[in-house]
């Protein structure tokens, strides 16, 4: 089945800690996102990426970093820099035609011992 | 810039009855694209409508409808005969297109409504 998968679904992190979030797709979609939600609230863009070797920073990038290797991964990074970094984070992709849709994977929620 | 206001933080429908979710936005943008979302306690994010802003109609799929007044800057979503799934967490989104109907830039979206459907 083509879909976004996400991993894991969740995440611990120490203070000082780096950790990875992985996003995986399958649906030959050339563009990939990473936002943010808060409890309650809509969802914020960090970094989103709409060809492999290159991404933008979105609203919140700071203390997160991405790489896009890969047309169908899009990992993300929270490191040590991001002093509040207990979210859902949700990761999307979708077309560069027409409407462009962007479709969600899972989410990992990450939270700080 | 781009703003999206959702100012119902709840909703209750009784089960087969129709709802209508608010959403207004701002922008300066001539040219853009609408979106609404489900969110179930799950987490994740389910499309259900898109309007673009050069539509003429409407946008319907299924139970869903998209109620657009471009000059009041409104997209409502209107769900008809209410099931006890749509219990969710409901977000507008919206982002620019170019004339072409492309969209390109990210998604700004609302703070959502939480829609509780009763039987």
């Amino acid at each position: 089945d083509g879909g976004i998968t996400q991993s894991p679904k969740y995440l611990f992190r120490k203070e000082g800690q780096n950790v990875t979030l992985s996003c995986e797709q399958n649906l030959n979609h050339d563009a990939m996102y990473w936002y943010r939600q808060d409890p309650g609230q809509g969802l914020r863009l960090i970094y989103y990426s709409q060809i492999v070797n290159d991404f933008q920073k979105g609203d919140i990038a700071e203390g997160y970093s991405v790489s896009r290797e890969k047309k169908e991964s899009f990992p993300l990074t929270v490191t040590s820099a991001q002093k509040n970094p207990t979210a859902f984070y949700l990761c999307a992709s979708s077309i560069l035609a027409g409407k462009e849709t962007q479709y969600f994977g899972p989410g990992t929620r990450l939270l700080v011992l | 810039a781009q703003k999206i206001t959702q100012t119902q933080p709840g909703m209750f429908v009784q089960e087969k009855e129709a709802v209508t979710l608010d959403c207004t936005y701002d922008t300066s943008d001539q040219s853009y694209g609408l979106f609404w979302y489900k969110q179930p306690s799950s987490g994740e994010m389910i499309f259900l409508i898109y309007q673009g802003s050069y539509d003429e109609q409407n946008a319907t799929e299924g139970r869903y409808s998209l109620n657009f007044q471009k000059a009041r800057k409104s997209a409502n979503l209107v769900i008809s005969a209410s099931q006890l799934g749509d219990s969710a967490m409901y977000f507008c989104a919206m982002r620019r297109t170019n004339a072409g109907g492309t969209s390109y830039g990210k998604l700004t979206f609302g703070q959502g409504t939480i829609l509780t459907v009763h039987p």
